[in-house]
């Protein structure tokens, strides 16, 4: 089973939508949760951190996270071409020594 | 710049040489990860080092990598007798506590 699951994609929204973006983590001792950008050819960069559950909004992202489920989510707002990448999920867990552990990442396509 | 620095960016080698990659870190941040990364996956753990304690390494790894923190500063990447499996970006990261920040990468190309 693999630590964390993302839907591959790709997925595809219009400019000025909302794009939505899910994963699921198998540990449950798991308790620091990301989202990265990567953009072809590049390295991730860090979009968003959430440690509790409920909802944390910055700027147009906002990240959801509920633990009891062990899903987290991204939500884009106003979608814009340039938000065309693939965003991955990792998780963290103190527990299961200090790895961060990816998913294959979702390929998002904002459509002008 | 302030950010994790890898170099070479670029590497092409033929099978069976050896390959060197080096990262150096964001100056405040005791933690250093190596990642590697193929085409339509996600960044692969490898190894982690906090200071200059390789704390842990991936039980994929084969021997014929290494890696390196001398003093807790820069750090060094060594795979030996290429295979063209080894063909991948390599990624080195760095935290403080409980947030990774990815260098720019280092794309082996192994022919």
């Amino acid at each position: 089973q693999k630590e964390v699951e993302q839907n591959s994609g790709p997925l595809s929204v219009p400019e000025g939508a909302i794009a939505s973006l899910n994963c699921t983590y198998s540990d449950r001792g798991s308790q620091s949760f990301f989202w990265y950008r990567q953009y072809s050819g590049k390295s991730p960069e860090l979009i968003m951190f959430i440690y509790s559950n409920g909802d944390k909004e910055d700027g147009r992202f906002t990240a959801q996270l509920n633990k009891a489920s062990q899903y987290v989510s991204l939500l884009i707002r106003d979608s814009q071409p340039s938000d065309s990448a693939t965003y991955l999920c990792a998780v963290n867990s103190y527990y299961i020594g200090n790895q961060f552990y990816f998913g294959t990442g979702t390929s998002l396509t904002v459509i002008p | 710049d302030t950010g994790v620095s890898q170099n070479p960016r670029h590497k092409i080698t033929k099978r069976g040489q050896n390959v060197t990659f080096r990262c150096d870190p964001i100056s405040e941040h005791n933690r250093l990860y190596w990642y590697r990364q193929t085409l339509g996956q996600g960044p692969e753990f490898l190894t982690y080092f906090q200071n200059e304690a390789q704390l842990e390494k991936s039980r994929l790894l084969s021997d014929r990598f290494s890696a390196e923190r001398p003093k807790g500063s820069f750090s060094t990447l060594e795979i030996q007798r290429t295979e063209q499996g080894d063909s991948a970006m390599y990624l080195c990261a760095s935290s403080t506590r409980n947030t990774i920040y990815f260098g720019e990468g280092s794309w082996l190309t192994v022919v």
